[in-house]
């Protein structure tokens, strides 16, 4: 079973506009982990948030994590067009399990 | 340069003829794992392996198997492809585990006819 599940499904904005990505899951976990995927090519790994923290930031990225609600979302400020690709959650649990992924368009 | 290499990165072959994906990384990582990749249904777990000898069971192991005989390579075979095993396959390893960041190799499309 899939134990990230990333909302929404699809997402389209402007080159500037900030693209804000959720996700869920529904076990507890150690870390919850954010991949990028450019088309059909192998997922590369952006940032990892510990259970014990809230927010973590890396250049344009902006992880948080509530593991009350069992959530998580990404924060993509000033898009840009190379930001175009599918985004994926994954947590831990047992092994490493992923959503289905968000894929995110940004228009010139 | 650390990386993850599958082989091939393209294979079309027919129903039932014996086939195997090679992976292999550089970065003497203990934990390695294979994921196919369907529409609509996200990365879904074939097979791992904590380390040399030890391999487990992901979401949908039927139909694969694979083998750890040394650190730095972990193939996956299909000993009787079917056409429902049509996709886009990845190897990924992480240094000791699922708590850690994994690196991923470029892919393998298989097409089943």
């Amino acid at each position: 079973s899939q134990q990230g599940e990333e909302d929404p499904q699809a997402l389209s904005i402007q080159e500037g506009e900030n693209a804000t990505m959720n996700c869920s899951y529904k076990t507890s976990i150690n870390n919850l982990q954010w991949y990028r995927q450019n088309s059909g090519r192998g997922l590369v790994h952006l940032i990892l948030i510990r259970s014990n923290e809230r927010e973590k930031h890396s250049g344009r990225l902006r992880v948080t994590l509530d593991t009350s609600k069992k959530s998580s979302s990404l924060l993509i400020t000033a898009s840009r067009a190379a930001d175009t690709a599918s985004y994926f959650c994954a947590t831990d649990a047992r092994d490493m399990r992923f959503g289905a992924g968000t894929r995110l368009t940004v228009k010139p | 340069e650390a990386q993850v290499t599958q082989n091939p990165r393209y294979l079309i072959t027919v129903t039932g003829k014996k086939l195997t994906v090679t992976c292999s990384q550089n970065m003497n990582h203990e934990y390695m794992s294979w994921y196919r990749q369907d529409p609509g249904l996200g990365l879904r777990q074939i097979y791992y392996s904590m380390n040399v000898e030890v391999t487990d069971k992901g979401d949908v192991p039927e139909g694969y198997k694979v083998s750890r005989k040394e650190k730095r390579n972990f193939p996956l075979i299909l000993e009787s492809p079917s056409p429902n095993q049509t996709s886009l396959y990845f190897c990924a390893s992480s240094f000791q585990g699922a708590n850690e960041k994994l690196f991923f190799g470029s892919g393998t499309q298989l097409s089943v006819l």
